[in-house]
């Protein structure tokens, strides 16, 4: 079946430095690409999102690029923060299906 | 209060129990989801609800059974669990199911232990 490989599982980064996550997902049809952050037991919310007709995309110091041919998309945050210490999911929706296929999570910790 | 709302936040439960999750959207929403996370596991997929009517069903067990009486409300039914259906059990909802691209809002789901 459908699935979203997601590494690293963890991440350490010093506070200022960049934090890149990647995915690759299997289904060729998938076309929209949310990531979420989920904080300690707080329920996951979306910080970015991408579609398949995009291939950046950036908001402040959080980035997502796709690469389609390679199936993969990844997110990159810049000029890291504490704040930014959270689980990162990754995921992927395919156009006409209600599956939202998640990965496997990244947990970010900044170092101050 | 906004957005989706889940309740109970926390539930224990023995094997032979029935108890209910409610899922709750203030959001004006046409589209429900439950979703299972467990430790060091994506978040599995269990239901999904549009517009009342039931989409998707992940080959989730019986002991699960998902109602949903209008788009603003939906509820896990839970009978005869097991110890590994432990876990946060997360409500989402979203402006249409599937088709175009859709955030999905998320509740602050419910931690459920079987003992």
């Amino acid at each position: 079946g459908e699935n979203v490989e997601q590494h690293p599982s963890t991440l350490s980064v010093q506070e200022g430095d960049s934090a890149v996550i990647k995915c690759t997902y299997s289904d060729s049809a998938s076309n929209y690409f949310p990531w979420y952050k989920q904080e300690l037991g707080k329920r996951p919310q979306l910080i970015i999102d991408i579609r398949s007709n995009v291939g950046e995309k950036k908001d402040q110091r959080i980035a997502v690029t796709l690469n389609k041919t390679a199936k993969h998309f990844s997110l990159h945050i810049t000029e890291t923060q504490p704040e930014d210490s959270a689980v990162y999911f990754c995921a992927a929706l395919t156009s006409g299906t209600y599956k939202y296929i998640f990965g496997t999570g990244t947990r970010l910790k900044v170092l101050a | 209060e906004t957005g989706v709302t889940q309740t109970p936040r926390h539930l224990v439960m023995g094997m032979t129990n029935k108890k209910s999750l409610k899922c709750e959207q203030h959001l004006g929403h046409n589209a429900m989801y439950w979703y299972k996370q467990s430790a060091k596991k994506p978040l599995e997929l269990m239901f999904v609800y549009s517009l009342e009517e039931r989409v998707e069903n992940n080959s989730v067990p019986s002991r699960f059974s998902p109602e949903c009486p209008n788009s603003s409300h939906l509820f896990l039914h839970l009978h005869t669990l097991q110890p590994e259906d432990s876990a946060l059990y997360l409500c989402a909802s979203s402006q249409v199911a599937g088709g175009s691209y859709n955030e999905q809002f998320f509740g602050p789901g419910t931690r459920l232990t079987v003992l």
